[in-house]
């Protein structure tokens, strides 16, 4: 079964850090593009950070720029986002997502189930 | 940076036909993605690359785009279409490219 599982959530103080993974299973994870978006509570969906399947390739969201930090391991099938300098807006459910297709413009067909972060002190 | 906006809520009876749009700049350009997220669940993939569906979506969700509007449209709508719709591009028209989201549409079948 394809299957994404984000771990790493939790409360964390303003200005803290957490670090975010997702485990990757049922498919060739080293040969996709992989996302993080997060959903504060009762809002839409955003968009926060891309890294391509070899992870030479990175875009972050102005939002986390400086702040967070995508990283993979293809050898260990896992996902990784490092959250610094965290502020109460930074509160949200976080999911990874794998992209499919070969565009550059491509959709998002796999989802993790979320881990929430809260970041409050 | 690239505005996506939908209806923030959209109300259609059982077996009818229910849109939602997607407005944005020359919207029509680009690779439109359409997501259903039903409450304490994660987005699913319900229409991608404007008109595509992926195996399982019935074929009662369809999409298009053109213009600056793109629309995801439900047939024969039935009470477990219920949820939050979201549209999604790539914009890299800038030096920096991301993912858009629309702000979300939450369909209520009265």
């Amino acid at each position: 079964e394809v299957q994404l599982v984000e771990s790493g959530g939790g409360l964390v103080q303003p200005g803290g850090s957490l670090r975010l993974s997702c485990a990757a299973s049922g498919f060739t994870f080293s040969s996709y593009e992989m996302n993080w978006v997060r959903q504060a509570p009762g809002k839409g969906l955003e968009w926060v950070s891309y890294i391509s399947s070899s992870g030479s390739t990175i875009y972050y969201a102005d939002s986390v720029k400086g702040r967070f930090t995508i990283s993979r391991d293809n050898a260990k099938n896992s996902l990784y986002l490092q959250m610094n300098s965290l502020r109460a807006e930074d509160t949200a459910v976080y999911y990874c997502a794998r992209e499919v297709g070969a565009t550059g413009a491509d959709a998002f067909d796999i989802w993790g189930q979320g881990t929430m972060v809260t970041v409050s002190s | 940076s690239y505005v996506l906006t939908q209806p923030p809520s959209v109300s259609v009876a059982p077996g009818q036909t229910a849109r939602i749009t997607c407005g944005g700049n020359n919207i029509g350009s680009k690779s439109v993605h359409w997501y259903q997220q039903k409450p304490g669940q994660a987005p699913v993939l319900v229409v991608y690359d404007d008109s595509d569906r992926p195996s399982g979506i019935p074929e009662r969700f369809s999409g298009s785009n053109s213009g600056n509007t793109a629309t995801l449209t439900i047939s024969r709508v039935e009470a477990g279409d219920e949820a939050d719709y979201y549209c999604q591009v790539w914009d890299s028209s800038s030096d920096h490219p991301g993912v858009v989201f629309g702000g979300g549409t939450k369909l209520t079948v009265l």
